[in-house]
């Protein structure tokens, strides 16, 4: 069975730098064709997708946000963490986690989700 | 980059059929994926490659993609399949997935 789940900050200062770990099990981050994105959500709004990063530690990142964006992974851990720099008051959302299915250009396993608020 | 047109809403009857449409430009060239979200709950996966359905979910749930329109058809609808729908596709040219914007789905 796989799971995800999204930890980190509830609250952020603008300028400061978001870093969000997601813990997941039921899959191993070194198995081929594997990969685990980020995506968020601010409330009321649509979804966007922010980055990824596969088992052989290629990365992908949203080209409107790559320069303030890194993906990491930690195979030991079972972890991927996301940080962000610059936090902005628009970056306040709900940060997902989510497993990519092998091969295959979706996701089919999310996390729940983390509310990050941006505020002074 | 690429973008992916949806309808902010949709509105049907119970028993109905609701299509939930996804434009892009050549969309049908692409593999369109498809998710329902309920309030305060995370994503979940309904089609996938246009027309497949992964497990556990009904049949009622069926896609379709072609030309620059793909469309989510969910047929004889139920209370229960009131949600927010997203489309997405992987855009190849800049190697990155592309969301739509949503079509929020009532049922009368």
């Amino acid at each position: 069975q796989i799971t995800l789940k999204e930890s980190g900050p509830t609250l952020v200062k603008p300028t400061q730098t978001l870093t969000l770990t997601c813990t997941f099990s039921g899959f191993s981050l070194s198995t081929s064709g594997v990969g685990v994105g980020w995506i968020r959500q601010p409330p009321g709004k649509a979804l966007e997708w922010l980055a990824l990063i596969y088992w052989d530690d290629d990365k992908r990142y949203s080209p409107s946000l790559k320069s303030r964006l890194t993906i990491t992974k930690d195979t030991s851990k079972n972890q991927v963490v996301l940080t962000m720099t610059n936090m902005d008051p628009v970056d306040t959302a709900t940060y997902y986690c989510a497993h990519r299915h092998p091969g295959d250009p979706f996701f089919d396993y999310w996390g729940q989700g983390t509310l990050v608020t941006v505020s002074s | 980059s690429y973008v992916l047109t949806q309808p902010p809403s949709v509105s049907v009857a119970p028993g109905k059929t609701a299509r939930i449409t996804c434009g892009g430009n050549n969309i049908g060239s692409k593999s369109v994926h498809w998710y329902q979200q309920k309030p305060g709950q995370a994503p979940v996966l309904v089609i996938y490659y246009d027309s497949d359905r992964p497990s556990g979910i009904p049949e009622r749930f069926s896609g379709s993609n072609s030309g620059n329109t793909a469309t989510l058809t969910i047929s004889r609808v139920e209370a229960g399949d009131e949600a927010d729908y997203y489309c997405q596709v992987w855009d190849s040219s800049s190697d990155h997935a592309v969301f739509g914007g949503g079509t929020q789905l009532t049922v009368l």
